[in-house]
């Protein structure tokens, strides 16, 4: 079935360094794929979205491209700040009902 | 983007009572919801998925009678957490997408905690 499977954090940077936060899945068909953003004590906002091979999705400072051969989508920023700090989930979106796969969750944790 | 509002933030109840948690689609019309819930650090658990109109569907394991899921209009779709107990405590959130099927938003949440 679809899964996605998502590298386990917790992540601690320093601000202005180089984020990445990898993340594979498994499904079958041509799934769209996403990042999503979950500020302490608040629900799921859309970071960045990728409909099919080869998209690359940005947003905010990050960027994600989608890779069908080697199924991954991972995450990069290129300078961190504080205030990305927050959970971050991989997800993709499946054929059947069009529900999403979600990856357990990144922690983020950027330090001035 | 659209907003879902979802109501209350955060709840706290008595065992044995019920909570009903709302989840509204403020700008566009939700011909689908899902329900998820979230344990601390962890993702997000799929509970169920409604169509407007229909009965919703749950996921392998979760109770029917227990968490009471309506969508009676295209805006408003209901969590009802009858008889809670302590272990129900948990962060709930709703999310919903329209007929174009391009993506889906999401609530901010509920906190529940039953005592």
């Amino acid at each position: 079935g679809d899964s996605v499977t998502q590298m386990e954090g917790p992540v601690t940077l320093s601000e202005e360094a180089f984020l990445t936060i990898n993340c594979t899945y498994t499904a079958t068909g041509y799934p769209s794929l996403f990042w999503y953003v979950q500020y302490p004590g608040e629900g799921l906002q859309l970071l960045l979205k990728a409909t099919k091979a080869d998209d690359k999705g940005s947003n905010k400072g990050f960027e994600a491209t989608y890779r069908k051969e080697t199924t991954s989508f991972h995450l990069e920023k290129g300078s961190v700040q504080v205030s990305d700090s927050a959970v971050y989930f991989c997800a993709l979106k499946g054929s059947t009902l069009g529900r999403l796969y979600f990856g357990r969750g990144t922690q983020l944790t950027v330090w001035p | 983007g659209a907003v879902v509002s979802q109501h209350p933030s955060w709840v706290i109840c008595k065992s044995g009572t019920s909570v009903k948690i709302e989840c509204r689609s403020l700008d566009f019309q939700a011909t689908t919801m899902f329900w998820y819930r979230q344990f601390p650090k962890q993702s997000l658990m799929l509970m169920a998925t409604s169509n407007e109109g229909s009965k919703a569907t749950y996921e392998q394991g979760v109770e029917k009678d227990k968490f009471l899921i309506n969508h009676a209009s295209l805006t408003l779709s209901t969590l009802t957490v009858t008889s809670a107990h302590p272990e129900d405590s948990s962060f709930y959130i709703c999310s919903a997408r329209d007929s174009a099927n391009t993506e889906a938003f999401f609530g901010q949440g509920t906190r529940l905690t039953v005592v």
